[in-house]
């Protein structure tokens, strides 16, 4: 059964720093893996879809890098911005999800 | 394009009543989810069909839990009877295709406290 794991639960950080996101999952045989951006009270937002033939994906100030053979993926958010405050999570192949990291940007 | 609707927004019950909740996906995506989010935590995945049949429910309490996709498009999530610990948020997503590799998209949940 496929596990997912994120690390930290919470991180806060001033704003404009760089700041990477932790999942990790137990069955290396997946097909894609997704990070999603949630805001309080709102449904989920996809961000970046890696698949598995794929290392990394960016979009904007965001890259999502994927290892299948350590079973991680990191999403790496740049020069970070109060708007960034969410909750991320990542979810891989049939949308199994983390308990996510809940992100404080402060001004 | 319309994203996924999801109504009600917010529904409070008592327990041992009866609720149901309803998805209309973005059109032609084929794949259906169905989420149940408690507060802190990440969703849970209760079922997914493709078409209207199901390909998932192994998370699903049948025993209280329902979900009907009938013509392949629009779907109901039913509790009957509640209980205080179904209160939390309920999330339909959608992807276009049958294969694991396709975008999800998720509607804005409905928030049901159980009193």
């Amino acid at each position: 059964k496929q596990e997912v794991t994120q690390i930290p639960a919470a991180l806060s950080v001033p704003e404009g720093e760089n700041l990477v996101l932790n999942c990790s999952f137990t069955d290396s045989a997946i097909y894609n893996l997704q990070w999603f951006r949630q805001d309080p009270g709102k449904g989920l937002t996809s961000l970046l879809l890696i698949q598995s033939s794929q290392r990394e994906q960016t979009s904007g100030r965001l890259n999502a890098s994927l290892d299948k053979s350590s079973g991680r993926s990191t999403l790496y958010i740049a020069a970070s911005q109060p708007g960034d405050s969410a909750t991320y999570l990542c979810a891989v192949d049939d949308m199994r999800f983390g308990a996510g990291t809940r992100l404080t940007v402060k001004p | 394009e319309a994203g996924v609707a999801q109504s009600p927004r917010y529904k409070i019950i008592e327990k041992r009543q009866s609720v149901a909740f309803w998805c209309n996906p973005i059109s032609g995506h084929a794949t259906l989810y169905w989420y149940q989010q408690i507060l802190g935590q990440g969703p849970k995945l209760l079922i997914q069909f493709q078409n209207n049949g199901v390909v998932d429910d192994s998370q699903l309490p049948k025993d209280r839990f329902s979900a009907e996709r009938l013509k392949g498009v629009d779907s109901t999530l039913k509790i009957q009877p509640a209980k205080l610990e179904d209160s939390a948020v309920y999330l339909c997503a959608s992807s276009l295709g049958a294969s694991l590799n396709t975008e999800a998209f998720f509607g804005q949940g409905t928030r049901l406290t159980v009193v």
